[in-house]
């Protein structure tokens, strides 16, 4: 059974960093696809980044330059590192695993973590 | 990018009705990578449809998603108490993402 548990959200004030991580069992981290979505409170959601299994990454425009995607293999564990948080990036991140081939769709969801961005 | 604009907002009907739900692109998207999830108040979105029309492992048979080029849809034959909730279109493209907005399906 795929699990994914995300942990290291909470609440940082505007400029502020965090570092989310999602620990992953049942599947392996380094020979798949995995992303992050969020989720602003009572909003829809919204694709964040992603990293390829080779190891590219690819980000939504409101993030880029802002927040690195990245992986620890030895800990099949992702990662999101958030810089600059505005108030705008409050949301519920979730971490998903993605179909690298026919599809590109995400197939297995954490439960998410929390992050809230104010003064 | 691609934006998907789904149809209604709202959907308000009774268990035992039958829900179209739309999902159309401001752009041609590949049937392959368009993909339709059914998200409950707490909880993390669930994957129903892949490919525009395949059922993902364990989804009832009532769940049935058409459509090509820019307009989808999201049938749901005959509504179950527990099929309440928001359904959320997403296609990819060149290494994007995208969601639509939502289609909130709520009790009449």
């Amino acid at each position: 059974e795929v699990q994914l548990v995300e942990s290291g959200g909470g609440l940082v004030q505007p400029g502020g960093s965090l570092r989310l991580s999602c620990a992953v069992s049942g599947f392996t981290v380094s020979s798949n696809y995995m992303s992050w979505v969020r989720q602003a409170p009572g909003k829809g959601l919204e694709w964040v980044s992603i990293i390829y299994s080779g190891g590219s990454t690819y980000y939504a425009d409101s993030v880029k330059g802002k927040f690195t995607i990245s992986r620890d293999d030895s800990k099949n564990t992702l990662y999101l590192q958030m810089n600059s948080l505005r108030a705008e990036d409050t949301a519920i991140y979730y971490c998903a695993t993605a179909v690298a081939g026919y599809g590109k769709y995400f197939q297995h969801w954490g439960q998410g973590t929390l992050v809230t961005v104010s003064s | 990018e691609i934006v998907l604009t789904q149809s209604p907002g709202t959907l308000s009907l009774s268990p035992g009705e039958r829900a179209t739900l739309s999902c159309r692109a401001s752009q041609s998207v590949s049937s392959n990578y368009l993909a339709w999830y059914q998200q409950k108040p707490g909880q993390a979105p669930r994957l129903l449809i892949y490919g525009a029309s395949s059922r993902a492992t364990g989804i009832p048979d009532r769940f049935s998603g058409s459509g090509s080029g820019t307009d989808f849809t999201l049938t749901i034959s005959r509504l179950e108490p527990e099929d309440f909730a928001v359904y959320y279109c997403q296609q990819y493209g060149s290494s994007r993402w995208t969601f639509g907005q939502g289609t909130k399906v709520e009790i009449k």
